[in-house]
């Protein structure tokens, strides 16, 4: 699995857009990124995973880079809910996961 | 999506002795995985329990402290063995979803070992 590097953390107005980056510049070519965020007390939540396009859900948008060395987790209007720690992961496709330290994200009132 | 619950949901125990934590998942399921989140600290994977065979361990993880069983599809066992505080931390278990794209976690187990 690809080493990723997180900021260990970040503030975000209640509101605005959040953007979390996230780099892998030793991915492989089969590896995807997926991000998960664990809000305290509770466990990892599954967030979006994508390989090489752009991807979008209900909860945020992934933008990852051409080269694949480095990608962005948009949450498009963030709300004190989305306070949490975010995982940016890279993986082949086998089950486990591993994860680094995250990024805590708190969205300030 | 699959619902995952968790047993005790928090526990203090006194060190030298063993706390066993159950999973149950609302899906049959091959494969379970269970971690480890010390305090401050990222969830690290101490096993992958697959059903009908024996516990595949993480390097620094080993069957005579974390015992683990799965007697059937929808239900695992991890048992933490002669505790010491070191021990204190939470125990989460985690199941594929479907097509093995991503993972879905139970609440976790809160562990203070005395």
């Amino acid at each position: 699995d690809a080493k990723t590097t997180q900021p260990t953390s970040m503030d975000c107005a209640e509101g605005r857009a959040a953007n979390l980056p996230c780099n892998h510049s030793t991915i492989s070519g089969n590896e995807y990124v997926y991000w998960y965020r664990q809000i305290h007390s509770q466990g990892p939540q599954y967030i979006i995973h994508g390989l090489k396009n752009n991807e979008t859900n209900e909860m945020a948008s992934l933008i990852i880079t051409e080269d694949r060395k480095s990608s962005t987790l948009i949450l498009p209007h963030a709300t004190l809910r989305d306070t949490a720690v975010y995982y940016c992961i890279g993986r082949t496709g086998a089950n486990n996961l591993f994860f680094g330290t995250g990024t805590r994200l708190t969205v300030i009132p | 999506s699959a619902v995952i619950s968790q047993k005790p949901s928090r526990d203090i125990c006194q060190r030298g002795t063993s706390l066993t934590i159950q999973c149950q998942v609302d899906s049959q399921v091959t494969m379970m995985f269970w971690y480890r989140q010390q305090p401050g600290q990222s969830l690290t994977l101490i096993a992958t329990a697959n059903q009908g065979s024996e516990a595949t361990y993480e390097s620094g993880f080993v069957i005579d402290k974390f015992p683990i069983s799965r007697p059937n599809l929808t239900f695992s066992t991890l048992t933490v063995s002669n505790m010491s505080p070191e021990d204190s931390s939470i125990y989460l278990c985690s199941v594929p979803g479907l097509g093995y794209e991503t993972q879905y976690f139970g609440p976790g187990t809160r562990l203070l070992v005395l």
